[in-house]
């Protein structure tokens, strides 16, 4: 069964940092291009970050340019989001994700919320 | 504010036929077929039903459709069921730093 896992989240102060992982289970990861995606309470989706199967592309949303960084580990079947100088606004729902050719958003995990609180 | 356009809220009775629309620009849903849709019941993931503007993966009803004519994309449900109740979204591909670009989703209700 193709399955996306995350972990990581929870509560963090403001300004603070976290890292949100993502274990990807019954296909060859290392194929495939994978993204993060968030949505905040009652919100819409939102596109954060892609990165490619070997990790030589990334692109990031202007909203977490310069404070996020995605990573991958293709030897643990592994996704990462690196999240720094965090902001109430970045208080949503994680979820990753993976390409299958022209589905971009094909697979998602069941996310994993961030809260951004003091 | 999302880059796609979608009407917050759309309806129909069991049995009829829903359209949903998803505008963009040229840089986007004008600029190539990576157009796709989600629908997301709540407290659920999201989950694909149409990609690449008119192709269902397997497992999704025929009686999901899409379509796109110039920057503006469309989802169809024909045959409303109870269970086609929920949120749906609208995504393409933008490039560089608007590589996934998503419609604000639209609430189908039927009545």
């Amino acid at each position: 069964e193709v399955r996306l896992l995350e972990s990581g989240g929870g509560l963090v102060q403001p300004g603070g940092s976290l890292r949100l992982s993502c274990t990807a289970s019954g296909f060859n990861f290392r194929n495939f291009d994978m993204n993060w995606v968030r949505q905040a309470p009652g919100k819409g989706l939102e596109w954060v970050s892609v990165i490619s199967n070997t990790g030589a592309i990334i692109h990031y949303s202007d909203s977490v340019e310069g404070r996020f960084t995605i990573s991958r580990d293709n030897s643990k079947d592994t996704l990462y989001l690196q999240m720094h100088s965090l902001r109430a606004e970045d208080t949503a729902v994680y979820y990753c994700t993976k390409r299958e050719g022209s589905s971009l958003f094909d697979m998602w995990g069941q996310g994993t919320m961030v809260t951004v609180s003091s | 504010q999302s880059a796609l356009t979608q009407p917050p809220s759309a309806s129909g009775s069991p049995g009829q036929s829903v359209t949903i629309s998803c505008t963009g620009t040229s840089s986007d849903i004008g600029a190539n077929n990576y157009v796709s849709w989600y629908q997301q019941h709540p407290g659920k993931a999201p989950k694909v039903m149409i990609y690449e503007v008119s192709k269902r993966p397997s497992g999704v009803p025929e009686r999901f459709s899409g379509s796109k004519s110039g920057n503006t994309a469309s989802l169809t449900v024909s045959g409303l069921q109870a269970e086609d109740e929920a949120d749906y979204y609208c995504s393409s591909y933008g490039g560089g730093n608007n590589w996934g670009v998503f419609g604000g989703g639209t609430k189908l209700t039927v009545l």
